[in-house]
């Protein structure tokens, strides 16, 4: 399989657990995105790594959210001290920098449950 | 005011004809913008871009944009059930395609 992965798809945590998602992107893709969409809206940006910079960081994302992309390839996305407000699907994105448009491609996403 | 405004529908349409999906943007910098095809417990996924002003046509979706009223459409024609799915209008405020602003979806229900 060739397109963007994430693990796990689903994750049940209790208020205050700390959780960790990983994104593994298509292997030739510089660019990640990670998204947060709850239902009946659209995705809502997070931030977005270029290579192993952290480019930009939604405003969104508290001092309890935390992505790394250490090599510039899998992204890890980390929400310390989880609040019911969490709980959403977790959607990461994956582009290359060639081309005259950037697509994005999205993963399966995983889904955050938090009790 | 949202950066991305779509009507939430439904939007109910019979098979075979145009179904057409709307979305207004507030920044007036926005430089392209995407129509996403989004199925029910799935992701997203590209189905049209465009950069400029006028019409972009691709097999049976014609994409519309005027930044002067700053307003993108979608048409698609000889509408199937399989199109019934929720439509996410997307903007960049570059083509650098950094930060991808999305609308809250149309969903579009394509009656047999």
């Amino acid at each position: 399989d060739t397109g963007v992965s994430q693990d796990p798809r689903h994750k049940i945590t209790k208020r205050g657990q700390n959780v960790t998602f990983r994104c593994d992107p298509i292997s030739e893709h510089n660019r990640l995105y990670w998204y947060r969409q709850t239902l009946g809206q659209g995705p809502e940006f997070l931030t977005y790594f270029q290579n192993e910079a952290q480019l930009e960081k939604s405003r969104l994302l508290s001092d309890r959210f935390s992505a790394e992309r250490p090599k510039g390839s899998f992204s890890t996305l980390e929400i310390q001290r989880t609040e019911q407000g969490d709980s959403a699907m977790y959607l990461c994105a994956s582009s290359s920098a060639q081309g005259s448009y950037i697509e994005q491609f999205f993963g399966p996403g995983t889904r955050l449950t938090v009790l | 005011q949202k950066e991305v405004e779509q009507n939430s529908g439904p939007l109910s349409v019979p098979e075979g004809a145009i179904a057409s999906l709307n979305c207004t943007y507030s920044d007036r910098g926005s430089q392209s913008f995407f129509w996403y095809r989004q199925y029910s417990g799935k992701s997203p996924e590209l189905i049209m871009f465009i950069y400029s002003n006028g019409d972009k046509e691709d097999g049976r979706f014609t994409a519309q944009l005027n930044k002067a009223s700053q307003y993108v459409s979608l048409l698609i024609r000889d509408s199937q059930p399989s199109d019934s799915a929720t439509y996410l209008c997307a903007v960049n405020r570059d083509t650098g395609g950094f930060k991808t602003i999305f609308g809250a979806g149309t969903r579009l229900f394509v009656k047999a």
